[in-house]
C-alpha cells in the first residue's frame, strides 16, 4: 500500500530554519497536510492543501510541494515548536489516507 | 467552534470488538469528513477510515476487513467498530472532523487489548 516517508528527526537551534520533508509517489497529484503533535496532546493542523495556513497558526510555518516531495518549513524556529510533525495525504485514487512516519523536531 | 467528544470501552480481550462513538457539537455536521485515527504507544499516527454524512466510507486497506463505520445524523454522531482485536490494536484512538482549513479532534480514547 501507499507510503509517505519522513526523516525521523530534525534538529535546529532557536531562530534557525527547520525543514521537514515528506516524500510520496502520489504527491504530484494529491495535496499534503501537516500536523503538529506535542507530547500528550492531540495533533493540530498547521498546513493544509500543500501551502495554506489555518487561522491561528503562526506565519513562521509554511508549506510547499514539488514533484514527489512536500516540505514543511519553520522559519525562525522557537523552543515551543518542539514537537512531532506528521505529513498526511491520500493514495493516487483518493481511496484512503496515509500518514508519514513522523519527524521529531528538536529546537535547542 | 466544533467540539468532538468520544467514548467507548478502554479494555478489551483478544478477539473482541472495539466500539467507539464520537459526538459532534457545533458546526454543520454535513459539511465535514469524519475520520478515525489511532496511535500506538510511542509510535506514529495511523489513519483508520473516514465517513461522511451520507454514510459513504473509505478505509485503510490494512484494516478494511475488520472496520465498520456508521453515522447517525439525527444525533450528530459517528461510530467505529473494529472486530477481532489483538494486542497490535492497542492504541490511543482519536476521532477527527475536517473541512478545508477547519480541523477538530476528540480527546482520544486509550484502548488496551489484553488477555
Amino acid at each position: 500500500s501507499y507510503e509517505l516517508t519522513q526523516p525521523p528527526s530534525v534538529s535546529v537551534s532557536p531562530g534557525q530554519t527547520a525543514r521537514i520533508t515528506c516524500s510520496g509517489d502520489a504527491l504530484p497529484k494529491k495535496f499534503a497536510y501537516w500536523f503538529q503533535q506535542k507530547s500528550g496532546q492531540a495533533p493540530v493542523l498547521v498546513i493544509y492543501e500543500d501551502s495554506k495556513r489555518p487561522s491561528g497558526i503562526p506565519e513562521r510555518f509554511s508549506g510547499s510541494s514539488s514533484g514527489t516531495m512536500a516540505t514543511l518549513t519553520v522559519s525562525g524556529a522557537q523552543v515551543e515548536d518542539e514537537a512531532d510533525y506528521y505529513c498526511y495525504s491520500t493514495d493516487s485514487s483518493g481511496n484512503y489516507g496515509v500518514f508519514g512516519g513522523g519527524t521529531k523536531l528538536t529546537v535547542l | 467552534q466544533v467540539q468532538l467528544q468520544q467514548w467507548g470501552a478502554g479494555l478489551l480481550k483478544p478477539s473482541e470488538t472495539l466500539s467507539l462513538t464520537c459526538a459532534v457539537y457545533g458546526g454543520s455536521f454535513n459539511d465535514y469528513y469524519w475520520t478515525w485515527i489511532r496511535q500506538p504507544p510511542g509510535k506514529g499516527l495511523e489513519w483508520i477510515g473516514e465517513i461522511n454524512h451520507t454514510g459513504s466510507t473509505k478505509s485503510s486497506p490494512s484494516l478494511k476487513s475488520r472496520v465498520t463505520m456508521s453515522v447517525d445524523t439525527s444525533k450528530n454522531q459517528f461510530s467505529l467498530k473494529l472486530s477481532s482485536v489483538t494486542a497490535a490494536d492497542t492504541a490511543m484512538y482519536y476521532c477527527e472532523g475536517n473541512h478545508d482549513a477547519l480541523d477538530f479532534w476528540g480527546q482520544g480514547t486509550m484502548v488496551t487489548v489484553s488477555a
